[in-house]
């Protein structure tokens, strides 16, 4: 569970979609989670899902889970100059130990 | 409530000194975590109480470093003989035992440069 990988960067303009993907390793965990951190601020929940569900959609937010791959994904619709941050994904473990991803800066041009 | 604080914000120390940090968690939440954040990286989990139980600790967690919560509430996390290593952003969350799925909420932060 230990090992959560996320590419780095990513650029879309605004009012396009973004994709932020994430792989973990752990095929116990039962929920995995995406944070949203701005400059200077702490970590905020922005959207989970459970292990065993697909796909959960919360307004602007798309949440993909491949079980079998071991892949997550997250779609932003209509991406806004104020979603540029840093996205974590994140697995909790059938404990409590919470392993986070490197965490993917996206940056939205005007 | 405000949210979970946390104090220092900022602590700047001489290699070799020890350095002790407080967390707050929001008032009703029984869990709270430490993690510990370097530049370009996620949190690394570090360790978990409930209430003043400490549950689980990272087998990354130098001898050097211990946290308390004696009254299920604040909580602190020292760090002993401190290494330029140290240096990192120490994150505490906390969060409701009667929350699903476990929504944890983060403070802000201390930042620790060891000189």
């Amino acid at each position: 569970g230990e090992d959560v990988e996320q590419s780095l960067f990513l650029s879309v303009r605004e009012g396009d979609s973004s994709v932020i993907n994430c792989t973990y390793t752990d095929s116990s965990s039962t929920y995995l989670y995406w944070y949203k951190q701005e400059p200077g601020a702490g970590l905020q929940l922005l959207t989970y899902i459970f292990s065993n569900m697909d796909m959960k959609q919360d307004q602007r937010l798309t949440v993909l889970l491949n079980k079998k791959d071991k892949h997550l994904s997250l779609r932003i619709a209509d991406t806004q100059t104020g979603d540029s941050a840093i996205y974590f994904c994140a697995e909790k473990e059938a404990g409590n130990q919470f392993y986070f991803g490197t965490g993917t800066s996206l940056t939205v041009i005007p | 409530d405000t949210g979970v604080s946390q104090d220092p914000r900022h602590k700047i120390t001489k290699r070799g000194q020890n350095v002790t940090f407080r967390c707050d968690p929001i008032s009703e939440h029984n869990r709270l975590y430490w993690y510990r954040q370097t530049l370009g990286q996620g949190p690394e989990f570090l360790t978990y109480f409930q209430n003043e139980a400490q549950l689980e600790k990272s087998r990354l967690l130098s001898d050097r470093f211990s946290a308390e919560r004696p009254k299920g509430s604040f909580s602190t996390l020292e760090i002993q003989r401190t290494e330029q290593g140290d240096s990192a952003m120490y994150l505490c969350a906390s969060s409701s035992r009667a929350s699903r799925p476990d929504e944890q909420y983060f403070g802000p932060g201390t930042r620790l440069t060891v000189t």
